[in-house]
């Protein structure tokens, strides 16, 4: 079985200031990673990815992910975090050979200005 | 870039009726597409794995005699609950996959008073 865990609920961040959203995974063979981020009533946006290739992962809006096989890990980080990065985001894990996606329960970012 | 639409947006209707929810594809065809439900401030939930032309496969604990889908093309998934009752109020999330991608669409509040 796979899974993904966020083990924060909430990250409270300053502007300008660096932004980590923790995520930890469990899957069989090589995993597929994503983050998605949720404004309030509206679907996932996708952010990137990880599928294989370099470890570190840019994506959108500034956004970059971690790959750490040894530690099963796949961070999320912004160098200088936005008021407009507030929103919910979640990670995302699956198989090679399996599309069926499984999800963490979301971490909450808030981001004063 | 590839956008995946949802009809209707949000949805009221009264216990004991249907409701139909459409998912499309826009601007290509998507090999499998698949329902989610979200609860308020909760993560997503696999509902069903959906395939054009065969019949879908639902996760475990997902009534499909409540969770009717369709998917009638490459470009368009149903979603009908059946006999709706309050505590099949969520947010329903569609995804379309092509690919290793996966583009979800903005999603429905059904609210059933």
């Amino acid at each position: 079985a796979q899974s993904v865990a966020q083990p924060e609920d909430q990250v409270n961040v300053a502007e300008g200031n660096p932004l980590t959203v923790k995520c930890t995974y469990s899957v069989s063979g090589n995993p597929y990673l994503f983050w998605y981020v949720q404004y309030p009533n509206r679907g996932l946006q996708f952010l990137l990815k990880y599928i294989t290739g370099d470890n570190l992962v840019k994506g959108s809006y500034g956004f970059e992910a971690e790959f750490n096989k040894s530690q099963t890990s796949f961070h999320l980080k912004k160098p200088s975090a936005l008021v407009s990065d507030s929103a919910l985001y979640f990670c995302a894990v699956r198989g090679s050979n399996d599309y069926k996606l499984s999800f963490g329960a979301g971490t909450t970012v808030t981001v004063r200005a | 870039g590839a956008v995946v639409s949802q009809h209707p947006s949000w949805v009221i209707c009264k216990s004991g009726t249907s409701v139909k929810i459409e998912c499309r594809s826009l601007d290509f065809q998507a090999t499998t597409m698949f329902w989610y439900r979200q609860f308020p401030k909760q993560s997503l939930m696999l509902m069903a794995t959906s395939n054009e032309g065969s019949k879908a496969t639902y996760e475990q604990g997902v009534e499909k005699d409540k969770f009717l889908i369709n998917h009638a093309s490459l470009t368009l998934s149903t979603l009908t609950v059946t006999s709706a009752h309050p505590e099949d109020s969520s947010f329903y999330i569609c995804s379309a996959r092509v690919g290793n991608e996966q583009y979800f669409g903005p999603g429905t509040r059904l609210t059933v008073t």
